[in-house]
């Protein structure tokens, strides 16, 4: 079976760090890009980052660039989010997405999800 | 910074067709932006519909259709269903890397 486990998140101050996982099985996990997704609370989706299969390209949405990092293990078939200096509107459920592709470019699309992992700044 | 937009809500009757829209703020989206479509009902992960403008995703019934009309991409749903009420959003591929711009989202009511 196909599957995505996100963990890793939970409350966390402003300012703080959080880091998340994605364990991937069922799957070649290489052969895929990857990517975080995430949702706050009543709102819509939002792309937040995205990853190569081979780590070559990556890529943030504007609100995160420079204090989230993705990273991914292919050998442990997982998918990592660094999350640095958080804020409160960094508060929202975290999915981990599998990509179509190798590379995420064109004619990439999201098409397996994970639950997601709940993170949530506040003091 | 370009916007994706959809329509914030839609309602159709059951065994009705719809037509939901993502369109660009500045711009007209075509088929090099390889538009893919997600329907997510409360509670839920989202689900995989349609990606490359037209492809569906495995398992998805051929009432799920895709394309582009005239500036935007568009998914339609025939003879919509009472489990088709559902947030529905639209991502764009920007043309650059692997980066990706979601739609604020649509939701559909079936009544």
């Amino acid at each position: 079976e196909v599957q995505l486990v996100e963990s890793g998140g939970g409350l966390v101050q402003p300012g703080r760090s959080l880091r998340l996982s994605c364990a991937a099985s069922g799957f070649t996990f290489d052969d895929y890009a990857m990517h975080w997704v995430r949702q706050a609370p009543g709102k819509g989706l939002e792309w937040v980052s995205g990853i190569s299969w081979n780590s070559g390209s990556i890529g943030y949405a504007d609100s995160v660039k420079g204090r989230f990092t993705i990273s991914r293990d292919n050998a442990k078939n997982s998918l990592y989010l660094q999350m640095n200096s958080l804020r409160a509107e960094d508060t929202a459920l975290y999915y981990c997405a599998k990509d179509r592709t190798f590379y995420g470019d064109e004619g990439g699309a999201f098409d397996i999800w994970g639950q997601g992992t709940m993170v949530t700044v506040s003091s | 910074q370009t916007v994706v937009t959809q329509e914030p809500s839609f309602s159709v009757s059951p065994g009705g067709t719809v037509t939901l829209t993502c369109g660009l703020s500045s711009g007209s989206v075509s088929t090099s932006y390889y538009p893919s479509w997600y329907q997510q009902t409360p509670g839920q992960a989202p689900r995989t519909l349609i990606y490359s403008t037209n492809t569906r995703s495995s398992g998805v019934p051929d009432r799920f259709s895709g394309s582009i009309l005239g500036n935007k991409a568009a998914l339609t749903i025939t003879g919509a269903q009472a489990d088709d009420e559902s947030d529905y959003y639209c991502v764009l591929y920007m043309g650059s890397g692997i980066s990706r711009v979601f739609g604020g989202g649509t939701k559909l009511t079936v009544l």
